[in-house]
């Protein structure tokens, strides 16, 4: 069964202190791998796509890579401004979306 | 500015009521796309429709009905025959060609409660 799975739940940072959120997933025929931040109460801001294996995607403090299994969003150095859920989304035969990991960061 | 649309912001229903939930884009895309959204869980799909006047059902299409008239225009009924229906609705769009098809693109949402 296609699923995508995202751990932690939910992740609580110090300003500055950089963390990794996973996304594990398991679809059939993938054609990419995409992240989206959500703010509360408002629609998904796409961030990346990935494509292959070994891919990497950088954008401010975030950088998304890509294994056959996973998908990993490293955060380096966060800011309060970070705070956000983020999703995985594996687009394949169907677009499979993760429940998403809510990140908190304290100043 | 290029973007998706969608209205109202919030919306309640009352027992037995069927409401319409406004999405329009002026992206140019094709594709569109109704998911529902509920505390925990990923967004569920419950229509999508590729081209102009045609439309499929998603995974939980009960008790919801779409049109597709206009290429910017992807309205959502929510019938009384959709028990359950508050939750968070995002409407979305993709463009066509290429990889540029898989990336969608979300409006800000509709928060449909029931009174």
């Amino acid at each position: 069964e296609d699923q995508v799975t995202q751990s932690p739940e939910a992740l609580r940072l110090q300003e500055g202190e950089s963390s990794s959120l996973n996304c594990s997933y398991t679809v059939s025929g993938l054609r990419g791998l995409f992240w989206y931040r959500q703010d509360p109460g408002k629609g998904p801001e796409f961030l990346f796509t990935l494509y292959s294996a070994g891919e990497e995607k950088e954008k401010e403090r975030l950088k998304a890579t890509l294994t056959k299994k996973e998908s990993f969003l490293h955060i380096t150095a966060p800011k309060p401004e970070d705070s956000a859920t983020y999703l995985c989304v594996a687009g394949g035969f169907k677009t499979i979306f993760g429940a998403g990991t809510r990140l908190f960061v304290k100043a | 500015d290029g973007g998706i649309t969608q209205s109202p912001k919030y919306l309640f229903r009352k027992e037995g009521q069927n409401v319409t939930l406004s999405c329009e884009q002026n992206l140019n895309h094709d594709a569109m796309y109704w998911y529902r959204q509920d505390p925990g869980q990923g967004l569920r799909l419950i229509y999508y429709s590729q081209i102009v006047n045609d439309f499929q059902k998603g995974d939980i299409a009960e008790g919801y009905s779409v049109s597709r008239e206009k290429k910017e225009s992807f309205p959502l009924t929510v019938t009384s025959a959709q028990k359950n229906p508050t939750a968070f609705y995002l409407c979305a769009s993709s463009g066509t060609g290429g990889r540029a098809k898989n990336i969608q693109y979300f409006g800000a949402g509709t928060r449909l409660s029931v009174l």
